[in-house]
């Protein structure tokens, strides 16, 4: 069966460090992965989504990068961390493109920028 | 613009009695509505998902219903347990992309004993 890991699920940064989450996908091959930032009260944002290594669409222009270095391992870095990339993270995998494909989700990770 | 806006925005019941979430979309074209559970501090689970001719889809004491007409759906949940206690998140897929997605800023239930 297929399995989604996210980690850490807590961080607490100082503005201005670097960020690094990680994200695996284990089960299967060739998946679309995706960043979420999903802040208090909102609905979820998609930041990044990637259909194969070293392919990444940004969504939204901000601090923040992905890449894709293996089939199954998406990354979000940022190099200079800023207090409003304080959010719930979240990783998600998809079989592939085709709108009736659900997503499964990683257990989020929770960072705050102090 | 594509828009997903779920009522109420929050909701208290006790355990045993039944509930009603809304969802309204204008979202085009339409591909297909997903709801997810998602749990405080958790990633969201996917309930059901519905394309444009499905009316209704039950899992377990979760029951969705879409009316593509009115781009309305709902999810009712039956005899409602204290772990249902979580945010409602409706979800609707916008063309064949599966990446095109519009997330409404959910519901969140809260069950009483």
């Amino acid at each position: 069966s297929q399995t989604i890991h996210q980690w850490p699920a807590t961080l607490v940064q100082p503005v201005g460090s670097p960020l690094s989450l990680e994200c695996t996908v284990e089960g299967t091959s060739n998946p679309n992965l995706y960043w979420y930032r999903q802040a208090a009260g909102r609905g979820l944002q998609l930041l990044f989504y990637s259909v194969g290594i070293g392919q990444i669409s940004s969504e939204v222009p901000q601090n923040l990068s992905a890449s894709r270095p293996q089939d199954r391992q998406f990354i979000l870095s940022s190099k200079k961390l800023l207090l409003s990339d304080s959010g719930f993270y979240l990783c998600a995998w998809s079989p592939g493109t085709g709108g009736h494909y659900g997503y499964t989700f990683g257990s989020g990770t929770r960072l705050t920028v102090v | 613009k594509n828009q997903v806006e779920q009522s109420p925005q929050s909701l208290i019941i006790l355990e045993g009695k039944n509930c009603t979430l809304q969802c309204n979309y204008t979202v085009s074209p339409f591909s297909n509505l997903r709801w997810y559970k998602q749990d405080t501090g958790r990633g969201p689970v996917s309930l059901t998902i519905m394309t444009f001719s499905e009316n209704t889809k039950s899992n377990g004491r979760y029951t969705a219903t879409l009316d593509a007409d009115t781009k309305q759906s709902s999810l009712h949940i039956t005899a409602s347990q204290l772990s249902d206690s979580a945010s409602y998140i409706c979800v609707v897929s916008a063309g064949d992309s599966n990446y095109q997605l519009i997330w409404g800023a959910g519901t969140k239930l809260i069950i009483k004993p």
